[in-house]
């Protein structure tokens, strides 16, 4: 069965530092999706991907954030300049559906920022 | 302002018992409400899902009840087993989607 695919599955970095986060999508899907899971916390929207650019964004995805599709396969977030709060799970989702039903979401990234 | 309220916060029930995690919304631009399972350390998993024209659907254990007019959704699992000690979120799809603050369900054999 076609899964969404995320590395690494934990990283660790100081604060300030630069992070990419990378996600290998379900290959047919065209639709890529980043969410944040603070711990014990509700998952929350970051932004989604169509066709190279950015569909919607929520308030968290603020300028130090950034998304690309740099080949292919890959689907990537940056975080330019880590803070604490940013400590999160991290997943990529990723649907075959243009209305952004049926999301399929990968395992994770754990990002902790000290 | 909290576009999805989800509740209980925890759950238990008994092996055999029927668990009752419920939703309400906000905004009656939502067109999907779908239940996500989530296990330790994985991601939401897509359980079942609702499209506002239908009141109930059902997959096999798994029961999606849903009042258009007082805006709530909620998830029925029928014969719980231990293996469905999960954490289960609701969501509702706009331009984006939002998700409930989670249900943490513990089914006791």
């Amino acid at each position: 069965e076609p899964e969404v695919t995320q590395t690494p599955s934990h990283q660790v970095t100081q604060m300030g530092q630069e992070v990419i986060l990378r996600c290998v999508p379900i290959s047919n899907h065209l639709y890529f999706y980043w969410y944040r899971q603070i711990l014990g916390q509700k998952v929350e929207f970051l932004v989604s991907f169509y066709n190279n650019e950015i569909s919607e964004k929520s308030e968290i995805f603020d300028d130090q954030f950034s998304v690309e599709r740099p080949d292919g396969s890959n689907f990537t977030l940056k975080i330019r300049s880590t803070k604490l709060e940013d400590s999160a799970m991290y997943f990529c989702a990723s649907s075959g559906d243009p209305y952004g039903r049926e999301q399929f979401f990968g395992p994770g990234t754990r990002l902790t920022v000290l | 302002q909290q576009q999805v309220k989800q509740s209980p916060q925890s759950l238990i029930v008994q092996k055999g018992g029927i668990s009752i995690i419920n939703c309400a919304y906000e905004n009656t631009a939502f067109d999907y409400f779908p239940w996500y399972q989530q296990f330790p350390g994985k991601g939401p998993a897509l359980l079942i899902a609702i499209r506002p024209d239908v009141s109930e659907k059902k997959e096999g254990r798994f029961t999606i009840s849903f009042n258009k007019s007082a805006k709530q959704f909620s998830l029925h699992i029928m014969d719980s087993q231990p293996g469905d000690s999960a954490t289960y979120f609701c969501a509702a799809l706009g331009n984006q989607f939002y998700f409930g603050t989670g249900t943490s369900l513990t089914v006791i054999p």
